[in-house]
């Protein structure tokens, strides 16, 4: 298996655009993540889906940030519109059912917002 | 509210002393903690665990040590090698929470050779 494949990798964008990070997690997995890296937070779960099913979407920082998982391979998360504060590292994970498992993550995607 | 925790935001250590790399938690519910191991412009790689039911869990020149009654868990690499310089996550799960994973905020451990 290839991993969990985020794209695009790097994306820089203007203030007030939308943005769209996309992710294709490992096959056979049922729990999708996206997180965002920051120097202050670390590592921080934005939302959590299980079975294309959103979970818990707490760490969704505004209303300006949606994602969703139409099907079991593809996941999105959009930002509009965008500011200069949303710049970070976003990762997506996901994971297996079960208990003691692991995430794995993609490479993320360096969003910049000018 | 940060529930998992590492105070040190960065380390150095001479090749070939050991590292140490805690972490506390404030969640009595987590029963499953990992480290991940970071590369600059790569996803975290998960690098061990230990489930609440042990307080030791060895990998290699990795081993993990849970306190529970402290909610502490630290991360000792011996012999430290110049390629375990990255950032390190360490990570808890509750069964309650499904797969959700909660992160803490890193420690860039520089090894120096």
């Amino acid at each position: 298996d290839a991993g969990v494949i985020q794209s695009p990798r790097h994306e820089v964008t203007e203030m007030g655009q939308e943005v769209t990070l996309r992710c294709k997690p490992i096959s056979g997995h049922n729990s999708l993540f996206w997180y965002r890296q920051t120097m202050m937070r670390g590592l921080e779960l934005l939302i959590y889906f299980n079975n294309n099913v959103p979970i818990d979407d707490s760490g969704m920082p505004e209303d300006r940030f949606s994602a969703k998982m139409p099907n079991a391979s593809f996941s999105t998360l959009k930002i509009q519109p965008s500011e200069p504060r949303d710049s970070a590292v976003y990762f997506c994970a996901s994971s297996p059912d079960g208990e003691n498992t692991e995430a794995f993550f993609g490479q993320g995607t360096r969003l910049t917002v000018v | 509210d940060q529930q998992v925790k590492q105070n040190s935001p960065s380390l150095s250590v001479q090749e070939g002393r050991i590292s140490i790399l805690n972490c506390d938690y404030t969640n009595s519910m987590f029963d499953y903690f990992l480290w991940y191991k970071k590369y600059p412009a790569e996803g975290p790689t998960f690098l061990i665990s230990i489930s609440s039911i042990k307080d030791k869990n060895e990998d290699g020149r990795f081993t993990v040590f849970l306190n529970k009654s402290a909610k502490h868990l630290s991360l000792h690499i011996v012999p430290s090698q110049p390629g375990d310089s990255a950032v390190y996550f360490c990570a808890a799960s509750a069964p309650y929470a499904g797969n959700q994973f909660y992160f803490g905020t890193g420690t860039s451990l520089t090894v120096i050779p």
